[in-house]
């Protein structure tokens, strides 16, 4: 099946920094991806819709200048949590819009990265 | 988008068949079932998806009630690999984005 790679696995960071995470897909292009995030013991929340040479569409309630998306090529997207501070700690996971369209179309999703802010 | 129902939680002890129930009573004619689940620590896998009619692949059975209102995920042999969180979700064919929203799912613990 399509493969989606997600890295880092794992960052830790002061608070103020910026991180950057990286989603890939490895064996397919994804004109879409997703980006969700995850508390502990909670289900997967989206966060942001990201389009291909496009500008992300973000869910209410995600601050844009917060989470920059950006999906320069059909097999990389980035989220970059800017400013981050405690509570931004969370999981955050990729996901790459399956090329096969229609009935059989579905959700590949990356491995997720788990973010610390100190 | 319509909404699905699960349980918190089941137990199922390896080796043994697992059903997974989930109800979806205001499912719309276009609406497609997927399961996905969630391994601990890991992003989310698809299992398996259907619209009306029963459905097997290689990790599942789905068996879909016939006034669609309600559905099973079925594992045939439970190992210590399928404990997880299985997710119910609805997906309507007429979307133009696969946009899926997870609720929150069962979370299946397989005893050894």
């Amino acid at each position: 099946g399509a493969v989606v790679s997600q890295h880092p696995s794992w960052v830790i960071c002061k608070s103020g920094t910026s991180v950057k995470i990286e989603c890939r897909s490895l064996d397919f292009q994804a004109t879409t991806m997703f980006w969700y995030r995850q508390f502990p013991k909670q289900s997967l929340m989206l966060m942001a819709t990201s389009n291909e040479g496009s500008k992300a569409t973000y869910e209410q309630g995600v601050e844009k200048d917060k989470f920059l998306i950006n999906h320069a090529s059909l097999t990389l997207s980035t989220l970059t949590v800017t400013s981050a501070h405690p509570e931004d700690s969370s999981f955050y996971i990729c996901s790459a819009r399956s090329p096969v369209r229609g009935i059989n179309e579905k959700l590949f999703f990356g491995s997720g990265t788990q973010l610390s802010v100190l | 988008d319509a909404k699905t129902t699960q349980p918190n939680s089941m137990e199922s002890n390896e080796e043994e068949p697992v059903h997974l129930p989930c109800n979806h009573s205001t499912i719309s004619g276009t609406d497609y079932i997927h399961w996905y689940r969630q391994l601990p620590s890991q992003g989310p896998e698809y299992v398996i998806h259907g619209l009306t009619s029963n459905v097997n692949n290689r990790m599942a059975s789905l068996a879909i009630a016939e006034d669609r209102k309600s559905s099973t995920l079925i594992l045939h042999r439970a190992t210590l690999r399928d404990a997880a969180v299985y997710y119910c979700i609805l997906r309507n064919s007429g979307g133009s984005n696969y946009k899926l929203t997870f609720g929150k799912g069962t979370l299946l613990t397989v005893n050894p």
